[in-house]
């Protein structure tokens, strides 16, 4: 099992939709949780991340964590075709001081 | 404010050769680290650095070395390139613990060929 995994997509959603990502994560130790997006051919960029249980919304950006499922969301309202992109989901464990990305989710804003 | 530059941004090496990618930050920031992406594998962390005078392996470090050269710079060494080496590398730095993230630079496109 990996550490971090999310549905490597594409998923699709029309211009102006609520877009859903998942990530789930194996680590219960895990403290924190980070979304970060990635254009093609760019570098990851920081959008989110989220310490406690329950929602935390930023813009049209909202990240939701369950650690009791081991689980960690990211919705994107009003969807806009520069939102597409690679989404990574990141987690930080418990026992240890780095980074563990899921390969990563990607989102496709159609029209 | 550059945040974190690498460089080269593109570089072709053939079977054997070696290199240094360079990595600068300038937001005074203790931890720095090295991924590569492959895709479908997203990023893997080669090696990190903690803080100064300190460095430490990640999930793939071997035929890699670095070198914390001072608090801004941490260099990563392919002594002997291998095709398997082929990737994007990721420099990126945080504040200890991660709290609020890394920042990547903008990454080297390597071909081992």
């Amino acid at each position: 099992q990996k550490e971090v995994e999310q549905n490597s997509g594409p998923l699709s959603v029309p211009e102006g939709a609520i877009a859903s990502l998942n990530c789930t994560y194996s680590d219960r130790g895990s403290q924190s949780f980070f979304w970060y997006r990635q254009y093609s051919g760019k570098s990851p960029e920081l959008i989110m991340f989220i310490y406690s249980n329950g929602d935390k919304e930023d813009g049209r950006f909202t990240a939701q964590l369950n650690k009791a499922s081991q689980y960690v969301s990211l919705l994107i309202r009003d969807s806009q075709p520069s939102d597409s992109a690679t989404y990574l989901c990141a987690v930080l464990s418990g026992g240890y001081n780095k980074l563990i990305f899921g390969a990563g989710t990607r989102l496709a804003v159609h029209p | 404010n550059a945040g974190v530059t690498q460089t080269p941004k593109f570089q072709v090496l053939k079977t054997g050769q070696s290199m240094t990618l360079q990595c600068a930050q300038d937001m005074n920031h203790n931890s720095m680290y090295w991924y590569r992406q492959d895709p479908g594998m997203g990023l893997r962390l080669i090696y990190y650095s903690a803080s100064e005078g300190t460095t430490d392996k990640g999930e793939v470090p071997n035929g890699y070395n670095v070198s914390r050269l001072n608090k801004r710079e941490f260099s990563l060494r392919l002594e002997s390139a291998a095709p398997s080496q082929t990737s994007v590398y990721f420099c990126a730095s945080s504040e200890p613990r991660q709290l609020e993230g890394l920042f990547f630079g903008s990454g080297t496109q390597l071909s081992v060929l």
